[in-house]
């Protein structure tokens, strides 16, 4: 079974600052999946970028870059010049190349401070 | 459609009683699944359909919960007998298909089931 460990229940950050949402996730696969979900508090959770395994180069979407590091198994998130809206709970996801099912972290709730 | 969408967005439930949980899907998504969120917790997977297919209920956590798709768009989630464990949000997401870029999955905002 795949489990993915978000470890910080808890980030916030300055308006306009940066901030890192750690992942760690473990798995035997060669061929996988990552994703950062954000759930603002309505609740409809949005994807945010997403990384294939065998890609070496970084996702980047805008203000979001990803820091992949297969041989450790971390999929860390950064937020850019952080915005009022970017406050939410973010979702680390794992998926298997061919699967289908999503596996989840806990989650890090994100407060922007403005 | 524009997006996911579920209803009821709330339901209050006595102990016992038995719910029903609506989610329409994006037009034309094949894949369609089901989740659990606990409070505070990441979603958990509980089903999938592909078309009205389905393909696992390897995370239904009873024989009280049960899913269908009768027509591959609609699908309703059915709980019989709530229990106060049952309580969550249940999410819905969609997927346009199966292959390499077709699996992003789009999910609903949720119904916040309450058993008191």
């Amino acid at each position: 079974a795949q489990t993915v460990t978000q470890s910080q229940p808890e980030m916030s950050v300055q308006e306009a600052e940066t901030v890192t949402l750690s992942c760690t996730y473990d798995t035997s696969e060669s061929d996988y999946y990552l994703f950062w979900y954000k759930q603002p508090p309505s609740r409809q959770m949005i994807l945010v970028i997403r990384q294939e395994a065998y890609k070496q180069q970084n996702a980047t979407e805008n203000r979001f870059s990803v820091n992949f590091q297969k041989a450790a198994k971390s999929f860390s998130l950064k937020i850019s010049d952080s915005q009022l809206g970017d406050a939410a709970m973010y979702f680390c996801a794992y998926r298997r190349g061919f699967d289908y099912k999503l596996s989840f972290g806990a989650g890090t709730t994100v407060t922007v401070r403005a | 459609g524009a997006g996911v969408s579920q209803s009821p967005r709330y339901k209050v439930a006595k102990r016992g009683q038995d719910v029903a949980l609506r989610c329409d899907p994006i037009s034309g998504h094949v894949s369609l699944f089901w989740y659990q969120q606990a409070l505070g917790q990441g979603p958990e997977f509980l089903t999938y359909f592909q078309n009205e297919a389905q393909l696992d209920k390897s995370g239904l956590p009873s024989d009280r919960f049960f899913a269908e798709r009768p027509e591959g768009s609609v699908s309703t989630l059915k709980i019989q007998r709530t229990q106060q464990e049952d309580s969550a949000v249940y999410l819905c997401a969609s997927s346009l298909g199966w292959g390499q870029g077709l699996q992003t999955q789009y999910f609903g905002p949720g119904t916040r089931l309450l058993v008191l």
